[in-house]
């Protein structure tokens, strides 16, 4: 398996804008987590699916932050309208099952500008 | 509140010895605790999973310690390497999540 794929890798864009972040989980993995990470806050929970269904988004920040899972195979992390607080390292990681090993992607490095 | 508690400074070790990192947390009753490796610009690795009930996990080099009393986890690296340089980060089970430690920033000088 390739593992977990995200993209882009990169991603510079003008504060108002709109950014969409892609992640492809491990092929039968139940579980799909989405993280940022900064050096102020480390790595923080945004929200979780379980067979393509949000469980807890309650680390969302805000309504400009939305994910969703149209099927076992794809995710999507949105932020509109994007602002510069929002630059950061975000990850997406897969699961067999909530409480057990999570499979971390290589990341997408976001900066607003 | 619930915290977990990482060593903040970096650890600089020589080369062939063995470094500990620790991992203190309150307030939560993990079922387990999780290490994971991250180096720079990538996303972090697994390491170990240790439960509640076990003591003591080992891995090659590697070995972890879980003591629920003093709500405290021990990693240990023996026979350091240099390219055992990376950050460390420890991971609480709690409520079908994993609830994360800052990460420990391990140096290891030839």
């Amino acid at each position: 398996d390739a593992g977990v794929i995200q993209s882009p890798r990169h991603e510079v864009t003008e504060m108002g804008q709109e950014v969409t972040l892609r992640c492809k989980p491990i092929s039968g993995h139940d579980y799909l987590f989405w993280y940022r990470q900064t050096m102020m806050r480390g790595l923080e929970l945004l929200i979780y699916f379980n067979n393509n269904v949000p469980i807890d988004d309650s680390g969302m920040p805000e309504d400009r932050f939305s994910a969703k899972m149209p099927n076992a195979s794809f995710s999507t992390l949105k932020i509109q309208p994007s602002e510069p607080r929002d630059s950061a390292v975000y990850f997406c990681a897969s699961s067999l099952q909530a409480q057990e090993t999570q499979y971390f992607g290589p990341g997408t490095r976001l900066l607003v500008l | 509140s619930q915290k977990i508690e990482q060593n903040s400074e970096a650890l600089n070790i020589q080369e062939g010895k063995t470094a500990t990192l620790t991992c203190n947390y309150t307030n939560y009753s993990p079922a387990y605790l999780q290490w994971y490796r991250q180096d720079p610009g990538r996303g972090p690795v697994f390491l170990l999973l240790i439960r509640e009930n076990e003591k003591e996990k080992r891995k090659e080099r590697l070995k972890v310690t879980f003591d629920t009393t003093l709500k405290q986890s021990l990693f240990h690296i023996t026979a350091s390497q240099p390219a055992d340089s990376a950050t460390y980060l420890c991971a609480l089970g709690s409520n079908y999540q994993l609830i994360w430690g800052a990460g420990t920033k391990l140096i290891i000088k030839p």
